[in-house]
Formats: structure tokens, C-alpha cells, sequence
């Protein structure tokens, strides 16, 4: 199986912040690489898929970057609704696998 | 607009099949552009994913449930199913059935996740 590691597992920040996560592959996974936003008590929602294509509808303030091994999630400027767990997830191969997410919090 | 409904019991004994079935509307589950998945989490834990299936009937699973997971599609319900076999304590989780797109092989709509507990 493929392990994807997040860094880091919480960050503190504050509205209008510049906030980047990065997801880690234990192989190469070349762009086959997602992430979602979850909201306590609700579903993950598709934020960007093949590493860098934004989600349609998915605000611009949120980027990815990275391919191979090393991947990056960039929320230009933090916005209150922001505050959420990330995840990445590898869809180059079975079994699908994420990480273990990050937890954006306030400042 | 694509909606995905769950259904099914929200508690199951131990040594029990957990089951569930989400209804699809808004899209047909027969399009060759879809994959459908069950994926599930634990309170206050990660993302798991637990399966794949075609409208053909091929299916993907994660080695680690394989033995116990069983996920089939009707077509002339527009529905798939999940079932987990011989559940224990360590099977409760919010579970979370989802369409894979088109782009990036990955989950672009999921249904609003179901807590299954597993307790006698």
C-alpha cells in the first residue's frame, strides 16, 4: 500500500493567513493526487484533483501543487469558512489510500 | 443535481453483516463516466477506503477488508450496495458512499455519511 503523510496535523492561523500543507507518498504517484476540506459533521469535499486542477466551484484562493512524491496544498488567504480538516489521497493505485489530515485552526 | 442516499440500520450486533445501499438520482449509475465507492471513518479518525464498483459489476477492494466486503450494483434501482461481514467493535464508523468522476480517478460527490455502530 501506498502511505501518504500530511504535515504537519494542525496548524493555528488567522483570517487572511497564507496557509500550506504538504502530503507525502511513500512512491512515486506522479499527479494522481486529491484534496478534500471536511467540516465537522459533514462530508469531505473534492477541493483539487490530479494535484493541481481546481475542483469546479472551489474557490481560487486554494491551490495544489507537486508530482512524484511531494505535494502541496496552498490557501492563498485564509477565510473564516476555511477553518476545516484537510486530507490528500493518492489515486494512482488500489488500495486507495489518505492521509491522516490536517486540522486548520484559529489563530 | 446528484444526490446520493443512504440507507440501512445505524446498529449491528458483533459477528453480524453490516449492510447499506445508496441510492443514486440525478445521474445513472449505468454512465460508462462513473465509478461508485463506499468509504468510511472512524469517530474522530482518518478516511478509509473500502471499495470500488463499476456499473458492469467489476469491483475494487482494499485488501484489508477483502475477505469481509461485498459491494454490488442494481442498475434498474440505480442503487449500489455495500456489505461487511463478521463486523466487531472496530467497524463503527460514519459511513460514506461517493461518485468517482471523471478527472483524477478520484471522489467528486459524496453522500451525507451514516454513523453504523457496532455493539450488542
Amino acid at each position: 500500500d501506498i502511505q501518504m503523510t500530511q504535515s504537519p496535523s494542525s496548524v493555528s492561523a488567522s483570517v487572511g493567513d497564507r496557509v500550506t500543507i504538504t502530503c507525502r507518498a511513500s512512491q512515486g504517484i506522479s499527479s494522481w493526487l486529491a484534496w478534500y476540506q471536511q467540516k465537522p459533521g459533514k462530508a469531505p469535499k473534492l477541493l483539487i484533483y490530479a494535484a493541481s486542477s481546481l475542483q469546479s466551484g472551489v474557490p481560487s484562493r486554494f491551490s495544489g501543487s507537486g508530482s512524484g512524491t511531494d505535494f502541496t496544498l496552498t490557501i492563498s488567504s485564509l477565510q473564516p469558512e476555511d477553518f476545516a480538516t484537510y486530507y490528500c489521497q493518492q489515486a494512482n493505485s488500489f488500495p486507495r489510500t489518505f492521509g491522516q489530515g490536517t486540522r486548520v485552526e484559529i489563530k | 443535481q446528484l444526490q446520493l442516499q443512504k440507507s440501512g440500520p445505524g446498529l449491528v450486533k458483533p459477528s453480524e453483516t453490516l449492510s447499506l445501499t445508496c441510492t443514486v438520482s440525478g445521474a445513472s449509475i449505468s454512465s460508462s463516466t462513473y465509478y461508485w465507492g463506499w468509504i468510511r471513518q472512524p469517530p474522530g479518525k482518518g478516511l478509509e477506503w473500502i471499495g470500488t464498483i463499476y456499473y458492469s459489476g467489476s469491483t475494487y477492494y482494499n485488501p484489508s477488508l477483502k475477505s469481509r466486503v461485498t459491494i454490488s450494483v442494481d442498475t434498474s434501482n440505480n442503487q449500489f450496495s455495500l456489505n461487511l461481514s463478521s463486523v466487531t467493535a472496530a467497524d463503527t464508523a460514519v459511513y460514506y458512499c461517493a461518485r468517482r468522476g471523471s478527472g483524477g480517478r478520484v471522489f467528486d460527490y459524496w453522500g451525507q455519511g451514516t454513523l453504523v455502530t457496532v455493539s450488542s
